[in-house]
């Protein structure tokens, strides 16, 4: 168990719909970040918060957007879901940031888009 | 964009066997992590290697970071079936890490 918790474990929804990914950090991270992972592409990463603010973002669609609220939860807000949004979404946490830093992943959340 | 390849793809061994898996990207990075997943479940940090040329041993595993800082190398020494999993690599810049597609590595009994 890394400490970093996940909701829901698994989601099915339809294509246009929109879905809401929680992720709380373990006690203490300040920094909080979202990958997605498919077959095809591997684990992409998404975007960064630290402390609340955005740091960095990475191959993060425009239907997609996140946030990091002051008691350091995050939420991925994924909108106008299409059949190739369907793949794995974890979430990672860290004490500070950085490049050497230990990310610890949560155990993901499953979206399936039909 | 920075590319990191992970070979082989696939590999399948017999329990005792000897297996190294690379991690090669034409881009240099600040530091090289490994990360194991399992099935159904996020990936785990194995090491952490920064300084070009360093080598880390991890009981059974050896991780080495190329003198250039493009590449990196797993080596594990007899192998078992707990070996099973896919290793990543991701190379560490700035506040983001890129990961490789990884090695999905069977360690039959």
């Amino acid at each position: 168990d890394s400490g970093v918790t996940q909701t829901p474990k698994h989601l099915i929804t339809a294509t246009g719909q929109r879905v809401t990914l929680r992720c709380s950090p373990r006690s203490g991270d300040l920094s909080v970040y979202w990958y997605q992972q498919s077959l095809d592409q591997g684990l992409q990463f998404l975007i960064q918060y630290y402390n609340g603010e955005e740091r960095a973002k990475g191959n993060i669609l425009e239907r997609f957007s996140a946030q990091q609220f002051p008691d350091l939860h995050s939420e991925l807000n994924l909108s106008s879901l299409e059949l190739g949004d369907s793949a794995l979404y974890f979430c990672a946490s860290s004490v500070v940031t950085g490049a050497t830093d230990t990310q610890y992943f949560g155990p993901g959340t499953r979206l399936t888009v039909l | 964009t920075q590319l990191l390849e992970q070979s082989p793809q696939f590999l399948s061994i017999q329990e005792g066997e000897n297996l190294t898996v690379y991690c090669n990207s034409s881009s240099v990075f600040s530091s090289l992590q490994w990360y194991r997943q399992e099935p159904g479940e996020g990936p785990v940090l194995l090491v952490t290697v920064v300084t070009g040329g360093e080598v880390k041993k991890l009981k059974r595993l050896t991780f080495q970071f190329g003198d250039a800082r493009k590449d990196s190398s797993l080596h594990i020494t007899a192998a078992q079936p707990g070996d099973t999993g896919l290793y990543l690599c991701a190379g560490g810049s700035n506040y983001k890490l890129t990961f490789g597609k990884g090695t999905l590595l069977t360690v039959n009994p």
